[in-house]
């Protein structure tokens, strides 16, 4: 089955750092989402993105956070100036189309000392 | 806005039992259900999804009703084995291309 690559696995990194975790999404796929779980917690949505823009964002997506598609594979999510809150597992996933089977990277763990 | 709830939030169940998992949501509009397994420090896997034009779906073990006049769904796993342990969640799209809405998920836990 094809996969939605991310690394790094993991990231350490001091507040107020900026970070960029990366995502291959699955090369016929057409739509992008970053996701978050803090440890314990349930899976926030972050943001989607659908030809080469935004298509929608959760209030969590603020101005610290973006999104690009640099090139025709890789899909990142930047943190501007990280905060002790953002410490947790992100997730990228792709999708061929909407309302089909979501496909997860196996994630992001940052954790911001 | 789009919300999903989900109960309980942790299940105790012993194996060879049956486990239900329900959730409700919001929108009369959303048209698909799919349920996520977790793995503790894993990424969610897809399970078995159910589109609203569909009361129930089964695979194997697995199963999911569909609602649609309450806006409910449940997740029912069958002859429950210690591996089903995990973290369960269930989720909707809303409408359109509107992205995935989670619920808080249940922890289940399968006694041996």
């Amino acid at each position: 089955e094809p996969e939605v690559t991310q690394t790094p696995s993991h990231q350490v990194t001091q507040m107020g750092q900026e970070v960029i975790l990366r995502c291959v999404p699955i090369s016929n796929h057409l739509y992008f989402y970053w996701y978050r779980q803090i440890l314990g917690q349930k899976v926030e949505f972050l943001v989607s993105f659908y030809n080469n823009e935004i298509s929608e964002k959760s209030e969590i997506f603020d101005d610290q956070f973006s999104v690009e598609r640099p090139d025709g594979s890789n899909f990142t999510l930047k943190i501007r100036s990280t905060k002790l809150e953002d410490s947790a597992m992100y997730f990228c996933a792709s999708v061929r189309v909407s309302n089909e089977k979501l496909f997860f990277g196996s994630g992001t763990q940052l954790s911001v000392l | 806005g789009e919300n999903v709830e989900q109960h309980p939030s942790t299940l105790s169940v012993q194996e060879g039992d049956s486990a239900v998992i329900k959730c409700t949501y919001s929108d009369s509009a959303s048209n698909y259900f799919p349920w996520y397994k977790q793995e503790l420090g894993k990424r969610p896997q897809l399970i078995i999804d159910i589109r609203s034009n569909v009361g129930e779906k089964k695979d194997q073990r697995i199963a999911v009703t569909l609602n649609k006049t309450a806006k409910h769904f449940s997740l029912h796993i069958t002859e429950t084995q210690p591996e089903d342990s995990a973290v369960y969640f269930c989720a909707a799209i809303f409408s359109g291309n509107t992205p995935l809405v989670f619920g808080k998920g249940t922890r289940l836990s399968v006694i041996a």
